[in-house]
This record gives structure tokens, C-alpha cells and sequence, in this order.
């Protein structure tokens, strides 16, 4: 059980242009999801905290109006990196939160190359 | 093999060594740890936790330790396999001013384990 996948796994698109990513939970309903965003040899950054039903609530840095979450569902968020650059090629994971205050579920991670 | 946490070191050990793995944590009101494994292009795996109240906990070839002393925890890994070559990260997470489910994660830097056969 508990498990989180994300589509796609991996994106390459041109400059100015938006992706969208989704992270589903295909097993349990998730009122919290979690955006993080990982570059090569470094740990995860909390990009956002998402709940279902309202607005995103955004680290420190993030720009909202950038990038887009949406928490339509209790199984389904999705992040748009809109206008990408190449500085936003990362890799981009979500993960979902359980009962517990404590757990949390993480996507396979989606790569992003901006070219 | 040891190494120290919180800026990415690499921890080189034979198969079948024990491999230990140690991060310093910053939040002393901090409540819970997590320790996560992240094989290269995937997202993190829990391996195993431990609450505040706690000094030590096992799993399967896994044991954290938690000295709340000196802010530190510790993941040692038993017979270290091929399998377990990967960046091991721990995590904290701290109580918040307001209650409530899905608390934020505090992550370390990572220490990449690599497993010599």
C-alpha cells in the first residue's frame, strides 16, 4: 500500500514553454501533498505544501505565479513550471501524506531538462 | 566504515562490513527522525524511524541511534550489500506552533554510501 507515482518520469522541453507534472496516490486519499525540487548531489528544498481543496502555502523564495500547484483531489496534484528555463531543469518529487502526522510517501521523482 | 553528515561526504565500505552513518540535527524541539534511502534517479525510500523518546531502534540489518545530548543520529547498517549503495539522507521534523497532520520534513545533506564487492 501507500504507493505514489508521478507522470511523467521524465520531460524535455524548450525554453519559455510550460510542464505540467502530476503526483497521484493510487491506493490511499492524501489531504497533503508535498512539492520538492533536487539538484544533482544535493538533498530535497520544499518547494510547497499543498492541501486539498485551497490554495498552495509556498517556501520562502518559491515564486507561486512560476510554479503552479493544483490539489483538485484527494489523489491527485499537479505542478506546472510555467515559462521554464533552463535553470529549472531539476528533479522534481511529490510526496503524499498518510494518516499519521509523521508519514509521507514519496513519488519515483520526475527529471526536467529544459533546453 | 563512519562518516559525518550534513555536506554530502561519500562513505566507501567492503561488502559485508558494517557501514554506520551519522547526521547532526539543529532542532532540539524536534520530535521525530527518519532516515530515507534515494538510489540514484528515484525519490526517497523509508528505512526506518525513531521518536524523541527514544535512544535506539532496529529493523531488518538497520539500527538508529539517537543521542539527544549532542543533537546526533546515526544509521549503522549490518553486512553491508551492493544493494545498499545509494545516498542515505535523515530527516527531522519539528513541532510546529500549530497542530496538525503532515508536518514539514527537515532534511540533511546526505551521505552516499558506496558498497565495494
Amino acid at each position: 500500500g501507500a504507493v505514489v507515482s508521478q507522470h511523467p518520469s521524465w520531460v524535455i522541453c524548450k525554453s519559455g514553454t510550460s510542464v505540467k507534472i502530476e503526483c497521484r496516490s493510487l491506493d490511499f486519499q492524501a489531504t497533503t501533498m508535498f512539492w520538492y525540487r533536487q539538484f544533482p548531489k544535493q538533498s530535497l528544498m520544499l518547494m510547497a505544501t499543498s492541501n486539498e481543496g485551497s490554495k498552495a502555502t509556498y517556501e520562502q523564495g518559491v515564486e507561486k505565479d512560476k510554479f503552479l500547484i493544483n490539489h483538485a483531489s484527494l489523489t491527485l496534484s499537479t505542478l506546472t513550471v510555467t515559462s521554464a528555463h533552463p535553470e529549472d531543469s531539476s528533479f522534481y518529487i511529490c510526496s503524499a501524506g498518510g494518516r499519521g502526522a509523521y508519514e509521507q510517501y514519496f513519488g519515483p521523482g520526475t527529471r526536467l531538462t529544459v533546453t | 566504515g563512519e562518516s559525518v553528515g550534513l555536506h554530502l561526504p561519500t562513505l566507501s565500505v567492503q561488502e559485508g562490513d558494517n557501514s554506520i552513518i551519522n547526521c547532526a540535527y539543529s532542532n532540539s524541539a524536534s520530535d521525530y527522525f527518519i532516515w530515507y534511502k534515494q538510489e540514484s534517479g528515484k525519490g526517497p525510500q523509508f528505512i526506518i524511524d525513531i521518536r524523541s523518546n527514544m535512544d535506539k531502534r532496529q529493523g531488518q540489518r538497520v539500527t538508529v541511534l539517537l543521542n539527544k545530548t549532542v543533537k546526533h543520529l546515526s544509521l549503522q547498517i549490518a553486512a553491508t550489500q551492493p544493494g545498499d549503495s545509494a545516498v542515505y539522507f535523515c530527516a527531522e521534523i519539528q513541532r510546529k506552533g500549530n497542530a496538525g497532520n503532515n508536518r514539514k520534513l527537515i532534511w540533511g545533506l546526505g551521505t552516499s554510501l558506496a558498497v565495494n564487492p
